[in-house]
């Protein structure tokens, strides 16, 4: 069973338009983060947020907004009035506490989002 | 903010020779990993290594694979031998020991091309 699903492959918008990723993940810990990451063309990974499993608090950061549910194991991504620069693959992540350290990344498969003008 | 690095940042390799990736994690981690991307694919975990030994591997991390901290500062990645299939995006990250607020910090990747 996959520990983190993204169920969009691709995503194509054009600018302006609010885009929302989905992930949904899977773990049995109580203690485990969340996370995104961008990674443009050029593919490094560029690192958006994180969320540790006791904080549900929904976040926002300028047109990026995370939406964090535990009821329904999801974690998405919101893009409000997308832009070009907006176009990338969008990786989710899961990182499970061992006790001493935060275990290995599950990766989601990504989200291809293309936004055009 | 200190960062990962890695070099190079691409490699071209013959099929069937060896070639060693660095890293130098941030400098008070403790925790050392190397994940893989083959194009178009997702990032998969590869090795963890703390204390001068392998803590965990992936079943992708077979003989062909080494890592070693050779200098208390790198972090490298060896692959003997290399085939077609090695061909991916290799990144790096380090992270600490506790439960912190940091996220898992990656390197920039190493483009891999096996001709």
């Amino acid at each position: 069973a996959q520990k983190v699903t993204q169920a969009q492959t691709e995503i194509s918008v054009v600018e302006k338009e609010d885009v929302t990723l989905d992930c949904v993940y899977e773990t049995r810990d109580t203690t485990y983060y969340l996370f995104w990451y961008k990674q443009p063309p050029s593919g490094e990974l560029v690192f958006l947020i994180r969320r540790n499993s006791f904080d549900e608090q929904n976040e926002i950061s300028g047109r990026y907004s995370w939406n964090f549910q535990k009821s329904t194991s999801s974690f998405n991504f919101t893009i409000t009035a997308s832009q070009v620069v907006d176009s990338a693959v969008y990786f989710c992540a899961l990182s499970e506490w061992r006790g001493y350290n935060f275990n290995k990344f599950y990766f989601g498969s990504g989200t291809k989002l293309n936004v055009k003008p | 903010e200190p960062e990962v690095t890695q070099t190079p940042s691409h490699q071209v390799t013959q099929m069937g020779q060896e070639v060693i990736l660095r890293c130098v994690p941030i400098s008070n981690h403790l925790y050392f990993y190397w994940y893989r991307q083959i194009l178009g694919q997702k990032v998969e975990f590869l090795v963890s290594f703390y204390n001068n030994e392998i803590s965990e591997k992936s079943e992708i991390f077979d003989d062909q694979f080494s890592v070693e901290r050779p200098d208390g500062s790198n972090f490298t990645l060896k692959i003997r031998s290399t085939k077609l299939e090695d061909s991916a995006m290799y990144f790096c990250a380090s992270g600490e020991n506790r439960v912190g607020n940091q996220p898992q910090h990656f390197g920039d990747g190493t483009r891999l091309s096996i001709l």
